[in-house]
């Protein structure tokens, strides 16, 4: 069985740095591109950042490029988001998803974690 | 970057009523990448439909995809108790994958 558990989020200040993390079971971790997908309190669903199988090709959101970071352990079948620079608008739900492609990047979700909550306020 | 404008907001259905929610894009998706998820609250998205019109593993045969280019289309063609939820469509053919603001299907 699938399963993605999200952690590291939590209440932090505007300015500040928060890592998240999300750890993979129950596939082969490293045949798959993984994204983090995030949704701000009552609203609707925002990709926020993808990567390949081999960290090969990564992207951002707009709304992030130049602030947050994703990457993956392969070896230890986890996947990160760094995020600097905090916003008030970066608070939300964060998602850990898995690309529905194997070996490829298509970029459309089959399995999401239950989402680590990231609250950005002073 | 590619909009995706979903209409209706909310469709107030009864249960066994057909429901036929729009997803509309403001330029052509190529290859009809296009998924529909289904969000109920407190749970994370399920993949419903992806290539538009593909049926994801495990997913009734009463959920059903269609359209191309800019006008796409989920219908439920006969809703059961658990389909009252939030629907989403999302574009993945080209980068920023984004998704539609939502439907909300309730129970009249």
């Amino acid at each position: 069985e699938v399963q993605l558990v999200e952690s590291g989020g939590g209440l932090v200040q505007p300015g500040r740095s928060l890592r998240l993390s999300c750890a993979a079971s129950g596939f082969t971790f490293d045949d798959y591109a993984m994204h983090w997908v995030r949704q701000a309190p009552g609203k609707g669903l925002e990709w926020v950042s993808g990567i390949s199988w081999n960290s090969g090709r990564i992207d951002y959101a707009d709304s992030v490029k130049g602030r947050f970071t994703i990457s993956r352990d392969n070896a230890k079948n986890s996947l990160y988001l760094q995020m600097n620079s905090l916003r008030a608008e970066d608070t939300a739900l964060y998602f850990c998803a898995k690309d529905n492609g194997y070996s490829g990047y298509d970029c459309y979700f089959g399995y999401w974690g239950q989402g680590t909550l990231v609250t950005v306020s002073s | 970057e590619i909009v995706l404008t979903q209409s209706p907001g909310t469709l107030s259905l009864s249960p066994g009523e057909r429901a036929t929610l729009s997803c509309r894009a403001s330029q052509s998706v190529s290859s009809s990448y296009l998924a529909w998820y289904q969000q109920k609250p407190g749970q994370a998205p399920r993949l419903l439909i992806y290539g538009a019109s593909t049926r994801a593993t495990g997913i009734p045969d009463r959920f059903s995809g269609s359209g191309s280019g800019t006008d796409f289309t989920l219908t439920i063609s006969r809703l059961e108790p658990e389909d009252f939820a939030v629907y989403y469509c999302q574009q993945y053919g080209s980068s920023p994958w984004t998704f539609g603001q939502g439907t909300k299907v309730e129970i009249k």
